[in-house]
């Protein structure tokens, strides 16, 4: 069966570090990945899609790569700040612009 | 910046009590979803709009849950009866008509409807 897996733990790094959220998945071959931010009590705020023959995309200090032979993305921040702190969700695009997301990574960025 | 819609942001209800949600999606997104969100877990697909056709409610308890869309704007999700299990954020989305110029595989979510079933 398709599995998406995010850190359960919460990543917890320092301001002005470089954060990095992982997302793997099996069993499933996505045309595309998005990732979400999702504040508590409020709905996922899209921030970055990223194509099955695309390497990698930026915008702004986020980074987004995709490796589908690993089948693996990868989420990074750069310069991070206490207002980035949130939970970010991947997921996964298929057909009919229908997404499979996975559990979320928790994120808390330190003064 | 247009937003989507969704009242009521709570609710609490008892067991076998019938429950209602509505969702307005951003004016002219052709296509809606229902989703259900369960604490630390991420959404998960209920139901699927396009206009007011439902092109996939393969994940909808169909037993007690139904959704609608009349007129291929606004929609309402219903639970009846509701029960302790369906505890759980609501959340709608919609997504812009392919070709209409704006990427249509991007979702757009509301801020959600938090139920409480007692």
């Amino acid at each position: 069966s398709q599995k998406i897996e995010q850190n359960s733990e919460a990543l917890n790094i320092q301001e002005g570090k470089t954060a990095t959220l992982t997302c793997n998945y099996t069993n499933y071959s996505p045309a595309y990945l998005q990732w979400y931010r999702q504040d508590p009590g409020r709905g996922p705020v899209f921030l970055l899609l990223i194509r099955e023959n695309e390497k990698e995309k930026r915008k702004e200090r986020l980074k987004v790569t995709f490796d589908t032979t690993l089948k693996q993305s990868l989420f990074h921040i750069t310069a991070s700040q206490p207002a980035d702190s949130a939970t970010y969700l991947c997921a996964l695009g298929g057909g009919g612009n229908k997404l499979t997301f996975g559990t979320g990574t928790q994120l808390k960025v330190e003064l | 910046e247009a937003e989507v819609a969704q009242s009521p942001r709570y609710k609490i209800t008892e067991k076998s009590q019938a429950v209602a949600f509505w969702c307005d999606p951003i004016s002219g997104h052709a296509t809606l979803y229902w989703y259900r969100q369960i604490l630390g877990q991420g959404p998960e697909l209920l139901v699927q709009f396009q206009d007011e056709s439902v092109v996939d409610d393969s994940q909808l308890p169909k037993d007690r849950f139904s959704a609608e869309r009349l007129k291929g704007v606004d929609s309402t999700l219903k639970i009846q009866p509701a029960e302790l299990g369906d505890s759980a954020m609501y959340l709608c989305a919609s997504s812009p008509r392919a070709g209409g110029g704006a990427p249509a595989d991007t979702q757009y979510f509301g801020p959600g409807t938090r139920l409480t079933v007692l």
